[in-house]
């Protein structure tokens, strides 16, 4: 089985402060993406890898940054965290090749309250 | 990516009773996925389809892949009380890493 872990299930931070989101397969998967989720607003998507080192944005990826150093792990940063950012945050990884099968599969989710 | 055109929003169901739910999109997919998300938790796959036409099972759910590409549609049969939920379509398009989102359909099952 294919599994996806956060490193919170929930968090609480200070308008300002650096937050670090961690995502972690075991799948040697190439792609992972990162998503938040807002009711009403759907899944939307801040930025996603197709590789080591190598980062796309998304649809809103304003106010965050990703790393990916080690194919397994791909790191959101909230460079300062602003209560706006409030929401559920979503992982997700696929397996890339072939991409006419890559399926997307999630991680429990962080949610993340910015006080 | 776009957002998809998922109905209905919600719904109310009778345990025993089938489920039927679809996705429409204005573009061509190559892929469609159905996921079911429970609170506070993240979403699950529960039925991936890769080819126009296809027909595909997973237990009591049913999910069929567009003949023209614009649409998907997931069936529960025999409801029960854990299929309760919020159940959402994913679409791909060609040469796409990226998926776009249905808002989710809240199923609510009545004893």
């Amino acid at each position: 089985d294919v599994k996806v872990t956060q490193s919170s299930r929930y968090l609480v931070k200070r308008t300002g402060e650096k937050v670090f989101l961690e995502c972690v397969q075991d799948m040697d998967h190439e792609n992972m993406f990162w998503y938040r989720q807002d009711p009403g607003l759907g899944l939307r998507l801040i930025y996603f890898s197709y590789d080591v080192k190598m980062k796309e944005k998304g649809d809103i990826p304003e106010g965050y940054s990703v790393s990916r150093e080690k194919k397994e792990r791909f790191s959101l940063i909230l460079e300062s965290a602003s209560t706006n950012q409030t929401s559920m945050y979503l992982c997700a990884s696929s397996a890339g090749v072939p991409l006419g099968t890559d399926t997307q599969y999630f991680g429990p989710g962080t949610r993340l309250t910015v006080l | 990516g776009q957002q998809l055109n998922q109905s209905p929003q919600s719904m109310f169901i009778q345990e025993g009773e089938d489920v039927s739910m679809n996705c429409t999109s204005s573009s061509i997919f190559n892929t469609w996925l159905w996921y079911k998300q429970d609170p506070g938790e993240g979403p699950v796959l529960l039925i991936a389809l890769y080819k126009a036409g296809e027909l595909t099972s997973n237990g009591r759910l049913t999910a069929q892949f567009g003949i023209t590409r614009k649409d998907s549609f997931l069936n529960i049969s025999a409801s029960i009380p854990s299929d309760v939920g919020i159940y959402f379509c994913a679409g791909r398009g060609f040469n796409d890493y990226k998926l776009s989102f249905g808002a989710g359909t809240t199923v609510t099952v009545r004893a």
